[in-house]
């Protein structure tokens, strides 16, 4: 059983909406949980972690943690074509520095 | 801040000879380093976790006698392939952990990848 699992997609959105991407885990332990973007070819950059239940707003997005029901969701709001790329979702433990990927949900964002 | 760069970028080599990736943190320190290997159309695999001074940590499955990992300072990892393959051709990326206020916090910052060719 993989421990990040992420929707492959492609998510489609019209321009101007709302995405909304999710990620579910199996582990229990106490741990914090990122969102990187991924444009085609290029590195993951950080959007933004989060590691306490409820929501955190970053402008555009918003990551959600429900620690009892597993899930971490980011929120991508008034979409635009140039967030079309694939999101991943990652987790890591407390007492270690690595981070465990979820295999990304692409998102494509139409004009 | 938090800039990671990652040397080279692109390089394509005949089989069986090494190739050597730096990896550097430019605006902060880094006393943990990993590296990560991307095949198209999947998710990122952790190889190694450098830490400064100190043995790398490889993850199962992976050869340390060929992924040679040295991280001699606070901002420099070297990843050097060696005796490479064709089937070694992938996006080679690493990341720097910049240390936040709690261990909660930390994050990982990527550099921009190598994309290795061999042929």
């Amino acid at each position: 059983q993989k421990e990040v699992e992420q929707n492959s997609g492609p998510l489609s959105v019209p321009e101007g909406a709302i995405a909304s991407l999710n990620c579910t885990y199996s582990d229990r332990g106490s741990q914090s949980f990122f969102w990187y973007r991924q444009y085609s070819g290029k590195s993951p950059e950080l959007i933004m972690f989060i590691y306490s239940n409820g929501d955190k707003e970053d402008g555009r997005f918003t990551a959600q943690l429900n620690k009892a029901s597993q899930y971490v969701s980011l929120l991508i709001r008034d979409s635009q074509p140039s967030d079309s790329a694939t999101y991943l979702c990652a987790r890591s433990w407390g007492g270690s520095y690595k981070l465990i990927f979820g295999s990304g949900t692409r998102l494509l964002v139409r004009p | 801040g938090a800039v990671v760069s990652q040397h080279p970028s692109r390089v394509i080599c005949k089989s069986g000879t090494s190739v050597k990736i730096e990896c550097r943190s430019l605006d902060f320190q880094a006393t943990t380093m990993f590296w990560y290997r991307q095949f198209p159309k999947q998710s990122l695999m952790l190889m190694a976790t450098s830490n400064e001074g100190s043995k790398a940590t490889y993850e199962q499955g992976v050869e340390k006698d060929k992924f040679l990992i040295n991280h001699a300072s606070l901002t420099l990892s070297t990843l050097t392939v060696t005796s490479a393959h064709p089937e070694d051709s992938s996006f080679y990326i690493c990341s720097a952990r910049e240390s936040g206020t709690s261990v909660w916090a930390d994050t990982q910052y990527f550099g921009p990848g190598t994309r290795l060719t061999v042929l």
